[in-house]
């Protein structure tokens, strides 16, 4: 079986530096895609980014981007110039191209002022 | 307009009493899921329909029964309230597994069983 792990329960930045999530997922599949949502207190999970396997390049949206290394099978959510409205949980997922989501446990981000 | 919707977003009620909670989607998806995210936050999938069909059925009790009346439309009817079953209940959808598999939450559906 597939597991997603989130080996920090929760992490600490200050506003406007760069705080590093890590993911790590055991697979057998070659292909597959991997996601990082994020839950704020509202409640309400959003995409944050996503990766396909089968891509070697990083992807990238705004101020987040992944670090993805398949071979280690590793995929760490990297936030750069962090803001207030990052505080949330973020969940690493992992979807195999024909299976389910398996999400790991989850990282609490705390932004400082 | 909200594209997956879940009601009611909050529900208190006794043991041993049944519950419905109800999802849609206007996003044209042909699957939807329910996930139970317990105390710890820990984020479980319970079932997934596909067109109507069920495809995914985890170790739930039988006490919860799902039902999708059309793709849109993915319902979740739990009899028989117990303790354990207080949660905040998320549905979801996906277009399948094909260019993404990105998921689409509702906002959540917090059951309170008192």
């Amino acid at each position: 079986a597939q597991t997603v792990t989130q080996s920090q329960p929760e992490m600490s930045v200050q506003e406007a530096e760069t705080v590093t999530l890590s993911c790590t997922y055991d697979t057998s599949e070659s292909d597959y895609y991997l996601f990082w949502y994020k839950q704020p207190p509202s409640r309400q999970m959003i995409l944050v980014i996503r990766q396909e396997a089968y891509k070697q390049q990083n992807a990238t949206e705004n101020r987040f981007s992944v670090n993805f290394q398949k071979a280690a099978k590793s995929f760490s959510l990297k936030i750069s110039d962090s803001q207030l409205g990052d505080a949330a949980m973020y969940f690493c997922a992992y979807l195999p191209n024909a299976g389910k989501s398996t999400f790991g446990d989850g990282t609490t981000l705390t932004v400082k002022p | 307009d909200t594209a997956v919707s879940q009601t009611p977003k909050y529900l208190v009620t006794q043991m041993g009493n049944d519950k419905s909670i109800k999802c849609e989607q206007n996003l044209g998806h042909d699957t939807m899921y329910w996930y139970k995210q317990d105390s710890k936050k820990f984020l479980k999938i319970m079932f997934s329909y596909n067109n109507k069909e069920l495809i995914i059925n985890e170790t739930v009790p039988n006490r919860f029964s799902p039902k999708s009346p059309d793709k849109a439309h993915l319902n979740l009817h739990i009899n028989s309230l117990e303790l354990g079953d207080s949660a905040v209940y998320f549905c979801a959808s996906s277009q399948g597994r094909g260019r993404t598999g990105e998921l689409f939450f509702g906002e959540g559906s917090r059951l309170t069983v008192l």
